[in-house]
């Protein structure tokens, strides 16, 4: 399968703990996006990367929140000094032409749990 | 800045039944119009797309949506559900930034 996998699948942690997910997505995409979705609401914007460069960020992304894509290809998103309010679905999508025509493929996100 | 508004938030049909999701945006400029649909257990999938041209779209498993933009709405339609269409749907729009802000979803569920 050549889809955008992301890992883990769930993460259970405590509160002021640090969390790290990844997002590889589909090779060719040089687009990659992260969101948030908490329950009964859809994906809010978090951040996005045109091959290695962060080119725009939400103002939901905190300072706690950084992201990274070192090379152009997989991404991590860090949550640092983790909060019950960071509990969410993190989906990560990816894109593979600039503009706003190219269709976004989803991964199967990332389901935090801050106890 | 843009916004979308779902105005179902739960719909249950029988099949065979029609459906119609509403879905009206905000964005004074041109805009690119999706919807999303989520089976369970299942990736984020896109069902259709508009970007210009023929405002009616055509989309995956029998869907289709309208673009009206006097009225800012991009309704999704399906004549006849089935149990398999059992899902949660998303409404989108991109403007200026490419970027889309997704509505809050309808979960539509289908007896059979």
């Amino acid at each position: 399968d050549t889809g955008v996998s992301q890992d883990p699948r769930h993460k259970i942690t405590k509160r002021g703990q640090n969390v790290t997910f990844r997002c590889d997505p589909i090779s060719e995409h040089n687009r990659l996006y992260w969101y948030r979705q908490t329950l009964g609401q859809g994906p809010e914007f978090l951040t996005y990367f045109q091959n290695e460069a962060q080119l725009e960020k939400s103002r939901l992304l905190s300072d706690r929140f950084s992201a990274e894509r070192p090379k152009g290809s997989f991404s991590t998103l860090e949550i640092q000094r983790t909060e019950q309010g960071d509990s969410a679905m993190y989906l990560c999508a990816s894109s593979g032409r600039q503009g706003s025509t190219d269709t976004q493929y989803f991964g199967p996100g990332t389901r935090l749990t801050v106890l | 800045a843009q916004s979308v508004s779902q105005h179902n938030h739960h719909v249950i049909l029988s099949e065979a039944a029609s459906l119609e999701l509403g879905c009206n945006y905000s964005y004074g400029g041109t805009v690119n119009l999706f919807w999303y649909v989520q089976y369970p257990g299942q990736h984020l999938q896109l069902l259709l797309k508009y970007f210009s041209g023929d405002p009616l779209v055509k989309g995956i498993k029998g869907f289709e949506a309208e673009f009206i933009k006097s009225k800012f709405s991009f309704n999704l339609r399906k004549p006849s559900v089935q149990w398999s269409d059992t899902a949660e749907y998303f409404c989108a729009v991109a403007g200026g930034s490419y970027i889309p802000t997704f509505g809050r979803g309808t979960s539509l569920i289908v007896h059979p």
